[in-house]
């Protein structure tokens, strides 16, 4: 119930093509969806971030479309860049629980020059 | 750009001793958290911590972990009797609010030998 599904585990994308990472929930409590990236040695980074009464949230190359129906949310990234190689984690949130994240199993994404 | 801090940024040590992890929050913000991240797999809330009180706890952190408030400035996660499956990336997060983003320290890895 608890748990936020990630797909897929690892992504090759060349430059300038869209990355996609999908995920799934169970609770319906959730009401924020934020994703972070991380690179190595750092930690996670808040990149976007969507609450359930929208469909869809876009901040330049960063898109996220929320399926509230399905249960499912992802994340594209457009004209995908070298720079973009990370790992991404979707996550969810309820605000009545003091904020605790749970984070998705997380997506190595390389972008290939 | 005020950023989240933490000390050390590697820390080695024999089972069965305690550690202590420091944070130093954002100056202005009120919520913290402590977060791990066994390697290779997803980032696992462990506590959140407001008013000089746990907010809530995971099931991780158990009587073996502890949080504290010392003074103005630092938050602090005490592993009292540390164990092999304790090694890990431990991050610390603080928030302005319950409901604002949650900004990320670059974390602590924790070997335990």
């Amino acid at each position: 119930q608890q748990q936020v599904k990630q797909s897929p585990q690892s992504l090759i994308v060349q430059k300038g093509g869209i990355s996609i990472i999908n995920c799934a929930y169970e609770n319906t409590a959730f009401d924020y969806f934020p994703w972070y990236q991380q690179f190595p040695g750092k930690g996670p980074a808040l990149l976007i971030a969507i609450r359930p009464d929208v469909s869809e949230k876009k901040e330049g190359r960063f898109t996220i479309s929320f399926n509230k129906s399905a249960k499912q949310f992802s994340l594209h990234i457009m004209d995908s860049q070298p720079g973009d190689s990370a790992t991404y984690f979707c996550a969810a949130s309820m605000d009545s629980s003091a904020s605790k994240i749970i984070f998705g199993s997380g997506t190595r994404l390389s972008i290939r020059p | 750009e005020p950023e989240v801090t933490q000390t050390p940024s590697h820390q080695v040590t024999q089972m069965g001793q305690e550690v202590i992890l420091r944070c130093v929050p954002i100056s202005n913000h009120l919520y913290f958290y402590w977060y791990r991240q066994i390697l290779g797999q997803k980032v696992e809330f462990l506590v959140s911590f407001y008013n000089n009180e746990i907010s809530e706890k995971s099931e991780i952190f158990d009587d073996q972990f502890s949080v504290e408030r010392p003074d103005g400035s630092n938050f602090t996660l005490k592993i009292r009797s540390t164990k092999l499956e304790d090694s890990a990336m431990y991050f610390c997060a603080s928030s302005a609010s319950y409901v604002s983003e949650q900004f990320f320290g670059p974390g602590t890895r924790l070997t335990v030998l």
